[in-house]
């Protein structure tokens, strides 16, 4: 069974600064992985996924995230932090072939002016 | 805008009401889920219905009641809930057998039971 797991349920970084957001997956077969944000009231909203190729994915609002298979991680940085950056963040897993998501318990993430 | 909408935004019921949520997407997916989120809690699954047909129920109790007429409309029933249940409960539409697997998700319902 595929699991997700996000380190740290609370992130605080300045204005400015690196955001490090960490996920490990635990998957049996080549997984596919999400980013996904959630602003306050509101529904999920996509940043980035993995399926396959190229490991270093791009996404909106400046965000990345590297697959790296040996680590089994998906971490999601964006080089500087900006205000509206606060919101919670989700990390997902899908089995190939599976079209169901499974769910990371998410991360808040607080921007310090 | 998301393409996928929710009605009520906000619901406050007492245990012995019956209620519905709906949704509807208008992104052309044929595959529509219910989730429920709760505080300190993963997204968990509901219900998963493809092409109308009910796929998977992740062994939801009774008093919640899905429906889905056709592809762009769900439905979820609520009677006799229980304080517990209260949560934000979230709808999501997908493309299946695209190969993409991403879901689109509705502002969600915020529920109360009282």
């Amino acid at each position: 069974a595929q699991s997700v797991t996000q380190l740290g349920s609370h992130v605080s970084v300045s204005e400015g600064a690196l955001v490090l957001l960490r996920c490990n997956y635990s998957s049996s077969v080549p997984p596919y992985l999400f980013w996904y944000v959630q602003y306050p009231n509101q529904g999920l909203q996509l940043l980035l996924k993995y399926t396959t190729g190229a490991t270093l994915v791009k996404g909106i609002n400046g965000f990345e995230a590297e697959f790296k298979k040996s680590e089994t991680s998906f971490h999601l940085t964006k080089p500087s932090a900006h205000m509206s950056d606060a919101a919670e963040y989700f990390c997902a897993v899908s089995d190939f072939g599976n079209e169901k998501l499974t769910f990371g318990t998410g991360t808040r993430l607080t921007i310090i002016p | 805008e998301t393409g996928v909408t929710q009605t009520p935004r906000h619901l406050v019921m007492g245990m012995t009401n019956k209620k519905s949520l709906k949704c509807e997407q208008h992104l052309g997916h044929n595959a529509m889920y219910w989730y429920k989120q709760s505080a300190k809690k993963p997204l968990e699954l509901m219900f998963v219905y493809n092409f109308k047909e009910q796929t998977e129920n992740n062994s939801v109790p009774s008093r919640f009641s899905p429906e889905c007429p056709n592809s762009s409309h769900l439905f979820l029933h609520l009677h006799t809930l229980q304080p517990e249940d209260s949560a934000l409960y979230l709808c999501a539409s997908q493309k299946s057998a695209s190969g993409d697997y991403e879901q689109y998700f509705g502002p969600g319902t915020r529920l109360t039971v009282t």
